[in-house]
């Protein structure tokens, strides 16, 4: 059973582009959670997300940033028009229980630098 | 807002000695607790986790303690060895589903 799966592992962009990460949670896993993690920083929540709705976006960015997970297919956090300031690992992790408190699964992380 | 913190930012023991890795939460409301271990380069691992309902459990090798009187969590490693290195965040769940983390203690084995 593969576990939480995240491309790419490193993306580069240039100040102004579009930077597309993508996850693929566990098999059988619904919730999906989108978290940023700054050099030697804990993570920090950005977004819930269920199949086709997004739960609690209560940590994204009012601009530039938004998610989605589709009913098929992998959950992609999108951020438009990169600033440096972007630059940071971005976690994905997936839960499989309906509500309450579980487990998360975290991925691998895509790490992005913006020049 | 509220949120979990951390004592000790880096911990350095002997290999075969005991670890403790401290953490105070601030939300009482709060009744999940994970501890994660993050390895350079990798994404957080599951440790071990406690429910407000219990205020000890134990793992291989870690027991993680919960005192909800002074809001207070810990991370024993016992017998900690040099693959244990690594920093480790504990996490609270609050607010249905997002976990809050602390802002991690790297833990550093001695040989």
């Amino acid at each position: 059973n593969a576990g939480v799966m995240q491309n790419p592992r490193h993306l580069v962009r240039r100040r102004g582009q579009e930077a597309r990460l993508r996850c693929s949670p566990m098999k059988g896993h619904s919730h999906v959670y989108w978290y940023r993690q700054l050099p030697e920083e804990g993570l920090k929540f950005m977004v819930y997300l269920q199949k086709e709705n997004i739960i609690d976006e209560s940590g994204m960015p009012k601009e530039r940033f938004s998610a989605e997970f589709p009913k098929e297919g992998p959950s992609i956090l999108r951020i438009q028009q990169v600033v440096r300031g972007d630059s940071a690992a971005y976690f994905c992790a997936s839960s499989p229980l309906i509500g309450g408190a579980d487990e998360q699964f975290f991925g691998p992380g895509t790490r992005l630098t913006v020049l | 807002g509220e949120s979990v913190g951390l004592h000790l930012p880096t911990l350095s023991v002997q290999e075969g000695d005991n670890s403790i890795i401290n953490c105070a939460y601030s939300n009482s409301a709060s009744d999940y607790f994970i501890w994660y271990k993050q390895e350079s380069g990798k994404g957080p691992q599951f440790i071990i986790d406690i429910r407000s309902n219990m205020d000890k459990r134990q793992g291989q090798r870690v027991t993680v303690l919960l005192n909800k009187t002074v809001k207070h969590l810990s991370l024993q490693i016992a017998a900690t060895q040099p693959g244990d290195s690594a920093v480790y965040f504990c996490a609270e769940n609050n607010a249905g589903n997002m976990l809050t983390f602390g802002g991690g203690t790297r833990l550093m084995v001695k040989p």
